[in-house]
């Protein structure tokens, strides 16, 4: 069965501390796709990254960065120097039977950054 | 390019009504897709169309929910006969295929 878990309900870290947000899967899928998002308050899931399964290069985009290791299925993402507008829920996600748009969610993690 | 947008984004109803909403993709996405996501949970697939036609139907979509995107723009998502576990955000997505998805803000419903 395909599975994403995200086993941290809520973080909470205070403004230009570094967070790492984690993420494990299951899947027997030969080729998928991984993949982040965010939701704020305002509801819209936001794109944040996309991964192939054969892609195992770390990356980095400003701030973000994800670590992505199939050997142990994890797919990490982590805010440096984290800012207040980094509060929201970030999902972890898998997609189904190469379909990139059928997706698969974790529960999600709340990110609370205190000024 | 103004983004996938929902109709309406809040709707209350009562137990046994019917609800429909609205689902208008970024213009050249060929494929659509619905979420639903309750409170706490990630979103949950329900079903996607390429172009007009249905591909794939999720098994949490019951046979009070049908969805429809005629003409292979819009779509319409109708709940026959609403129970109050339909309560729950209703996601609408658009993409490329084999692209990524763009969500829109989504459509609320709470049955009373």
């Amino acid at each position: 069965a395909q599975k994403v878990t995200q086993a941290q309900t809520e973080i909470s870290v205070v403004e230009k501390e570094d967070v790492t947000l984690d993420c494990v899967y299951e899947t027997r899928d030969t080729t998928y796709y991984l993949f982040w998002y965010k939701q704020p308050p305002s509801g819209e899931l936001v794109f944040l990254i996309r991964r192939n399964s054969f892609d195992e290069q770390n990356e980095i985009s400003g701030r973000y960065s994800w670590n992505f290791q199939k050997s142990t299925s994890s797919f990490n993402f982590t805010i440096t120097a984290s800012q207040v507008v980094d509060s929201a829920v970030y999902f972890c996600a898998l997609s189904q039977s190469g379909n990139t748009g059928k997706l698969i969610f974790g529960q999600g993690t709340t990110l609370q950054v205190k000024p | 390019d103004t983004g996938v947008s929902q109709d309406p984004r809040h709707k209350i109803t009562k137990r046994g009504q019917n609800v429909t909403f609205r689902c208008d993709p970024i213009s050249e996405h060929n494929r659509l897709y619905w979420y639903r996501q309750t409170l706490g949970q990630g979103p949950e697939f329900l079903t996607y169309f390429q172009n007009e036609a249905q591909l794939e139907k999720s098994r949490l979509l019951s046979d009070r929910f049908s969805a429809e995107r005629p003409k292979g723009s819009f779509s319409t998502l109708e709940i026959q006969r609403t129970e109050q576990g339909d309560s729950a955000m209703y996601l609408c997505a658009s993409s490329l295929a084999l692209e990524k998805l763009f969500f829109g803000s989504g459509t609320q419903l709470s049955v009373l």
